[in-house]
């Protein structure tokens, strides 16, 4: 099963540009995290929000928590080619993680 | 961080074999590990909750005769695709709860000729 829903579903954007997800979700969460894939590779974990939380940092990264929209966003600023990858928000509701369907982020040099 | 392995990282099969992944943690004991299923350009789907000493909760639509998760250990839980098919062919990402957080393997992935 599916919980968070993001959007665009891809993006290219030129280097040096902020890239900005959003991610909605449907039920109660205690936190809401968000984790970078290179394609055809395992998981890294960017960033954690807690449900009392709604912003935070992390170096070129900020992500911002709506609880009362069930929404999120993932705010990564200068971007560089490396950046390319798929994004995901994922949620925590019944002790299982679950994850969005993802955006494909492409920097175009 | 705490760090989950997998085993092996990629596996080639005929159709009519079984193949299993191994998803160990290596500096933690999880008495919940999670293992997840994604397709090409998909997201991960949640396939099954694996407890250590107990039977594994499975998600709406996944087979459990199918797909056999046996959790034997604190340190590892391993899952089994049993008489694979073209269409298991996937990438396997496992996880495991350590307290409050969640780690995730590196994946396998697997091909079923």
């Amino acid at each position: 099963s599916q919980q968070g829903e993001e959007d665009p579903q891809a993006l290219s954007i030129q280097e040096g540009e902020n890239a900005t997800m959003n991610c909605s979700y449907k039920t109660s969460i205690n936190n809401l995290q968000w984790y970078r894939q290179n394609s055809g590779r395992g998981l890294v974990h960017l960033i954690l929000i807690r449900s009392n939380e709604r912003e935070k940092h992390s170096g070129r990264l900020r992500v911002t928590l709506d609880t009362s929209k069930k929404s999120s966003s993932l705010l990564i600023t200068a971007s560089r080619a490396a950046d390319t990858a798929s994004y995901f928000c994922a949620t925590d509701g019944e002790d299982k993680i679950i994850f969005g369907k993802g955006t494909r982020l492409h920097i175009l040099p | 961080g705490a760090v989950v392995s997998q085993h092996p990282s990629w596996v080639i099969c005929k159709s009519g074999t079984s193949v299993k992944i191994e998803c160990r943690s290596l500096d933690f004991q999880a008495t919940t590990m999670f293992w997840y299923r994604q397709f090409p350009k998909q997201s991960l789907m949640l396939m099954a909750t694996s407890n250590e000493g107990s039977k594994a909760t499975y998600e709406q639509g996944v087979e459990k005769d199918k797909f056999l998760i046996n959790h034997a250990s604190l340190t590892l839980s391993t899952l089994t695709v049993t008489s694979a098919h073209p269409e298991d062919s996937s990438f396997y990402i496992c996880s495991a709860v350590d307290g409050h957080e969640q780690y995730f393997g590196p994946g396998t992935r697997l091909t079923v000729t």
